[in-house]
């Protein structure tokens, strides 16, 4: 059974381009969740998508957008990466809210992205 | 708003001894508690969770947490410290289910031998 699988690991990009990060959730999951974890912090909660919609989001600018593709899984972009965006971004997926089970969240190994 | 404080962003343990993990809370309901693994250069892996139900937990690894509402605490435990616990551990909290996760800062593990 493959876990959350994330690409690329690690990515080095400029400040003021734009990266996108792939996610592809636990078998049997719909619901994926962003995380951006900077160094010796702990995760920070970006967005969630379920049924390819939105459906919360956290203190993160506009900058920040995602999409969630019918067989569940997810991108998440950023525009006009600044330095501060460097940090590991994490991918977590569960079962929906219906499910009864929709506290587990499985992570992903991330993506570590530098930005120069 | 929820927040998750865990005191002590490094403890150093012998191997063998007591590994004790501090994790308050703070949350306007009734909460979705969980403890999380980081190992060098991976993601997070769950120890355990609690949702309402029994009150002491039982993880994976030798792992166990009590859920204390008066204390608005969920501390974590293992008895006995292994070399392979040498790792970072966070608390989180969710108000419900299906809901983010708003995690506390990290505690790193020094496991000495």
């Amino acid at each position: 059974d493959a876990g959350v699988t994330q690409s690329p690991t690690h990515l080095i990009k400029t400040r003021g381009q734009q990266v996108t990060l792939r996610c592809s959730p636990k078998s049997g999951h719909d619901t994926v969740s962003w995380y951006q974890q900077a160094l010796g912090q702990g995760p920070q909660f970006i967005f969630q998508y379920y049924e390819e919609e939105e459906r919360q989001r956290g203190n993160f600018p506009d900058r920040f957008s995602g999409h969630q593709f019918p067989n569940y899984s997810s991108e998440l972009n950023v525009n006009a990466l600044l330095l501060g965006d460097s940090a590991l971004y994490l991918c977590a997926s569960s079962l929906g809210v219906l499910s009864g089970r929709s506290y587990e969240q499985y992570f992903g190994p991330g993506t570590r992205l530098t930005v120069t | 708003a929820q927040s998750v404080t865990q005191l002590g962003s490094h403890v150093s343990v012998s191997e063998g001894a007591l590994v004790l993990l501090r994790c308050n809370y703070s949350s306007s309901v009734p909460p979705y508690l969980f403890w999380y693994v980081q190992y060098p250069n991976q993601g997070l892996q769950l120890l355990l969770k609690y949702t309402s139900a029994a009150t002491l937990v039982k993880g994976i690894n030798g792992f166990e947490a009590e859920f204390k509402k008066s204390e608005t605490s969920f501390h974590l435990t293992k008895p006995s410290a292994h070399m392979s616990d040498a790792a970072e551990y966070f608390c989180a909290v969710s108000k419900a289910a299906g809901n983010k996760l708003t995690f506390g800062g990290g505690t790193r593990v020094l496991v000495k031998p």
